[in-house]
């Protein structure tokens, strides 16, 4: 139990779906993230969300559209992906993202694969 | 700025021998240092962290990392592997800029040999 539940854990999609990865943290934590892990490339982040508030935007394709309704949910929203965008999408979230020695605690990720 | 390098992006060692994974970070300030562990088809668990405090760390799982200001690293340590050490391990420093606070190195895997 990590305290960070994503779902689905695993989703395949053509390249024209229209699909939405959801993030739920128990933490109380203020401060959510969304990171892409692609074999043999280093851990990339997406997009931060403190307070509710977007913060940071890693110059992520506007295919990619997240959505943070609240503290404890956060959703990133996909359409046309490509194939290349086949990857684990990993959710994370900490106490805030100050980096004051705050670690961030991570979910087990959604497993995208793009046909 | 600041940045980590995980020295190898392989380590196997034999069941029951020590493990040793390197890193060596560059901060221009005082740096937070972290190892993760990422088991196959799982997120990043957080094994330990330093925060200028000691500067041996013990972790989860008989882990323990130390903080060497004078040669930059902060390498993670098991006295005797075991199978359920088979992972990758992320070495991550705290980025005192902007929002994004962790920056990840490329990872090490390490297999273990029965």
């Amino acid at each position: 139990e990590t305290g960070v539940t994503q779902t689905p854990r695993h989703l395949v999609m053509g390249m024209t779906n229209k699909k939405s990865l959801k993030c739920e943290q128990h933490l109380g934590h203020n401060a959510m993230y969304w990171y892409k892990q692609s074999a043999k490339k280093p851990l990339e982040l997406m997009f931060v969300y403190n307070f509710k508030e977007q913060t940071e935007n890693n110059s992520v394709p506007s295919r990619f559209s997240p959505e943070c309704p609240n503290s404890s949910h956060l959703f990133l929203h996909l359409h046309t992906l490509q194939p290349e965008d086949s990857a684990l999408y990993l959710c994370a979230s900490s106490q805030d993202p100050s980096g004051s020695n705050q670690p961030q605690h991570f979910g087990d990720g959604t497993r995208l694969s793009i046909l | 700025a600041q940045s980590v390098t995980q020295l190898d992006s392989h380590v196997s060692v034999s069941e029951g021998t020590p493990v040793l994974l390197r890193c060596n970070y560059s901060s221009s300030y005082s740096p937070s240092l972290f190892w993760y562990v990422q088991h196959p088809n799982k997120g990043l668990q957080l094994l330990l962290k330093y925060t200028s405090a000691a500067t041996l760390v013990k972790g989860i799982n008989g882990f323990e990392a130390e903080f060497k200001k004078s040669e930059t690293s902060f390498h993670l340590t098991k006295p005797s592997a075991h199978m359920s050490d088979a992972a990758e391990y992320f070495c991550v420093v705290i980025k005192y800029s902007g929002n994004t606070p962790l920056v990840f190195g490329k990872g090490t895997r390490l297999s273990v040999i029965a």
